[in-house]
């Protein structure tokens, strides 16, 4: 089945500067890859997704890459904030067979003032 | 703006006795899941639910676990003789389309105590 890792597992950077967070899968058919916040104490929200028939997708100061012959995404933060501070979860999907998605061991954030 | 809502947003229960978590997915959506967190761990997957099936569970979806959607709106989750291990938060999702990869949303969790 599908394996995916995440890494860092915690990132502290300054406000202002940018975050990366690197996730690899194992399943060559999965094609659908969401990246997920998660504040204390909170369900995981959906901050952005892409599909695996594009490389690149951005929304303002969050973007997600995808090599597909490595298999890996990337989660690119930003002009980080104070509130960008969470658990960041990536997950993949392989759309071809299942419907579960299985996540990363998430990164936790920390937007240092 | 469309949510997937959870009830109760804490349950404690005595270890051996039967818990029913509930959900109340978006309401077009046609798939259905339940996820589980233990404390400062990943989520897991634990069960899938599609045209009043499961279509897929996991490991530790074991006999212990059923899953129901007993009307049009409502989703649970039942443990039948809950244990201390089964002690996590439960998260509940929903996702739309009937093929392909689509988006799934979470609700806000239920988190199980088990004593």
């Amino acid at each position: 089945g599908e394996n995916v890792e995440q890494h860092p597992s915690t990132l502290s950077v300054q406000e202002g500067d940018s975050a990366v967070i690197k996730c690899t899968y194992s399943d060559s058919a999965s094609n659908y890859f969401p990246w997920y916040k998660q504040e204390l104490g909170k369900g995981p929200q959906l901050i952005i997704d892409i599909r695996s028939n594009v490389g690149e997708k951005k929304d303002q100061r969050i973007a997600v890459t995808l090599n597909k012959t490595a298999k890996h995404f990337s989660l690119h933060i930003t002009e980080t904030q104070p509130e960008d501070s969470a658990v960041y979860f990536c997950a993949a999907r392989d759309g071809n067979y299942g419907q579960n998605f299985v996540f990363g061991p998430g990164t936790r954030l920390s937007v240092l003032p | 703006e469309p949510e997937v809502t959870q009830t109760p947003s804490h349950q404690v229960t005595q270890m051996g006795q039967e818990v029913i978590l509930r959900c109340v997915p978006i309401s077009n959506h046609l798939y259905f899941y339940w996820y589980r967190q233990i404390l400062g761990q990943k989520v897991e997957f634990l069960v899938s639910f599609y045209n009043n099936e499961i279509s897929e569970k996991s490991e530790i979806f074991d006999d212990q676990f059923s899953v129901e959607r007993p009307d049009g709106s409502n989703f649970t989750l039942k443990i039948r003789s809950t244990k201390l291990e089964d002690s996590a938060m439960y998260f509940c999702a929903s996702s739309g389309r009937t093929g392909g990869a689509t988006e799934a949303f979470f609700g806000q969790g239920t988190r199980l105590t088990v004593v």
